[in-house]
């Protein structure tokens, strides 16, 4: 069972917006600690998607935003692409764990 | 252009060791905390461990604890993660991060596969 919680799917069809959200606790997200989104395409490796909460690294399209209030943290993906179909993982630091965690992962199908 | 690529990965029985490599290149790698994440099959990502630029600081995930042990070497520009008494439950698709202040990787690298079995 992963420290922060996500969904396990969600799906959208070409051109609409979905979200993708991922709770945590007082000892992550609800620390003050940023929260980081990871977009992985079957069979590679995961790649940098959102980081510090909202910001996205050159290259990532406008498409993806990242946001964050609390305990929990969501990420949105607008105009949907057939391309955008992946795997989506939140990503963040624990104080009580001194380490890094991770959602569980969410499958985004693209209908 | 930032690289890394993973080596070392194999099929050991329960019990083994192995030991798995990370090859830096295009940038100054002593500037730059660096972990290692892994994925089990059809499973999702798992940090397991984290070190600081010149190793002083060295973090792990509580189910690799006193198992495993992250080095590096600066001047190879070089990450490894010795792993010894391993179980099934490793067998995971073991991946080397570039670490940014905050606590994320911006560069990964492809991954290599460990496989514990008998």
């Amino acid at each position: 069972q992963s420290v922060l919680t996500q969904p396990p799917s969600v799906s959208g069809a070409p051109g609409q917006r979905v979200t993708i959200s991922c709770t945590g606790s007082s000892s992550n997200i609800g620390a003050g600690y940023d929260v980081h989104w990871y977009q992985q395409l079957p069979g590679t490796a995961p790649k940098l998607l959102i980081y510090g909460n909202s910001n996205r690294p050159s290259g990532v399209p406008d498409r993806f935003s990242g946001s964050k209030s609390g305990t929990s943290a969501s990420l949105a993906i607008s105009g949907l692409q057939a391309e955008d179909e992946a795997d989506y993982y939140c990503q963040s630091y624990d104080s009580s764990l001194s380490g890094s965690v991770f959602g569980g992962g969410t499958k985004l199908t693209v209908l | 252009e930032v690289q890394l690529v993973e080596s070392g990965g194999g099929l050991v029985q329960p019990g083994g060791s192995l030991r798995l490599s990370c090859a830096a290149s295009g940038f100054t790698f002593s500037s730059y905390w660096m972990s290692w994440v892994r994925q089990a099959p059809g499973k999702g990502l798992e940090w397991v461990a984290n070190i600081k630029q010149d190793g002083s600081e060295k973090y792990y995930v509580d189910s690799v604890k006193g198992r495993f042990t992250i080095s590096r070497d600066n001047a190879k520009n070089s990450l490894y993660l010795q792993m010894n008494s391993l179980r099934a439950e490793d067998t995971a698709v073991y991946y080397c991060a570039r670490m940014r202040f905050g606590h994320y990787g911006d560069y990964w690298g492809q991954g290599t596969l460990v496989t514990v079995s008998s």
